[in-house]
C-alpha cells in the first residue's frame, strides 16, 4: 500500500511558468519534507514542515515555496522555474523529528522544463 | 556538520554477503549513523540506524567500530533486488532528524 504518494510521476512545464507538485500521506505523520535530486546526484533537503511550522533550509532558493493545508497534504510551488530546476522532487514523512524516526519517501515527481 | 565517506561503487555476486563500508571520522558523541538505499526510479528507503552497538533487522546488519569512526552495512545474502545506491548518513540526536545525503555507494549485484 502506497503510504507517501506523489502526483504526477512526471511533470513538464515551460520556462518561467509556475508549477505545483503534490504529496499526500496516509501515515498521519507530523513531519513532511521536500528534497530535490538532480541527475546522478544525492537528494538535497529543501525544507520541511513540522506540523504547521515551516522550516526552510538556508540555501533553498526563494523561487521554491511550500504549503501544507492539512496533515495529509503538502505542496511544492516553483514560482518561476528555470532550466536548472529540472530534477526529481522527493517528498518524505516522519512521525516526528526525534531520533529513531525513519523517513518514508515517495517515488518522486520528475520535473522537466521546456 | 560531520561528513561521511563511501566508495563510489561496489560489486557483489548474488547470494553472497556484501559489506558496505562508511567512514565518519568526525562523528560526534550524539550522532546516529543511518543507512538508506535508493533503488532505480524510486525514492530512498530506510535500511537501518544505530548509535554505538551493532544492530540487526530484517533487511541488514550494521556493524559500528568501537571508536565510531567507521561503520559497515552488511547484507547477508545479496539478491538482484539489492542493486541500489546505499547512503550512509549522520543525524544529530535531538536537533531534528534532517538527512544530509552524501555520495553513496552504487552496489551492483551479478547473477
Amino acid at each position: 500500500d502506497a503510504m507517501v504518494i506523489q502526483n504526477p510521476r512526471y511533470q513538464v512545464t515551460q520556462f518561467g511558468k509556475p508549477v505545483t507538485l503534490s504529496c499526500s500521506q496516509t501515515l498521519n505523520h507530523n513531519v513532511m519534507y521536500w528534497y530535490q535530486q538532480k541527475s546522478s546526484q544525492a537528494p538535497k533537503l529543501l525544507f520541511h514542515y513540522y506540523d504547521k511550522d515551516f522550516n526552510n533550509e538556508a540555501d533553498t532558493p526563494d523561487n521554491f515555496q511550500s504549503r501544507r493545508p492539512n496533515t495529509s497534504f503538502c505542496f511544492l510551488d516553483i514560482r518561476s522555474p528555470g532550466l536548472g530546476d529540472a530534477a526529481m522532487y522527493l517528498c518524505a514523512t516522519s512521525r516526528d523529528r526525534g531520533e529513531g524516526q525513519p523517513q518514508h519517501f515517495g517515488d518522486g515527481t520528475r520535473l522537466s522544463i521546456l | 556538520d560531520a561528513k561521511t565517506t563511501q566508495p563510489n561503487s561496489m560489486e557483489s555476486n548474488e547470494e553472497e554477503p556484501v559489506h558496505l563500508p562508511c567512514n565518519h571520522s568526525t562523528i560526534s558523541g550524539t550522532d546516529y549513523i543511518h543507512w538508506y538505499r535508493q533503488l532505480p526510479s524510486q525514492g530512498p528507503e530506510y535500511v537501518i540506524h544505530g548509535l554505538t552497538s551493532n544492530v540487526n533487522n530484517r533487511m541488514a546488519s550494521l556493524a559500528i567500530a568501537e571508536d565510531r569512526k567507521s561503520s559497515t552495512l552488511i547484507l547477508h545474502r545479496a539478491t538482484l533486488r539489492d542493486a541500489a545506491v546505499y547512503y550512509c548518513m549522520l543525524r544529530v540526536g535531538n536537533a531534528g532528524n534532517m538527512l544530509t545525503f552524501g555520495g553513496g555507494t552504487r552496489l551492483m549485484v551479478k547473477p
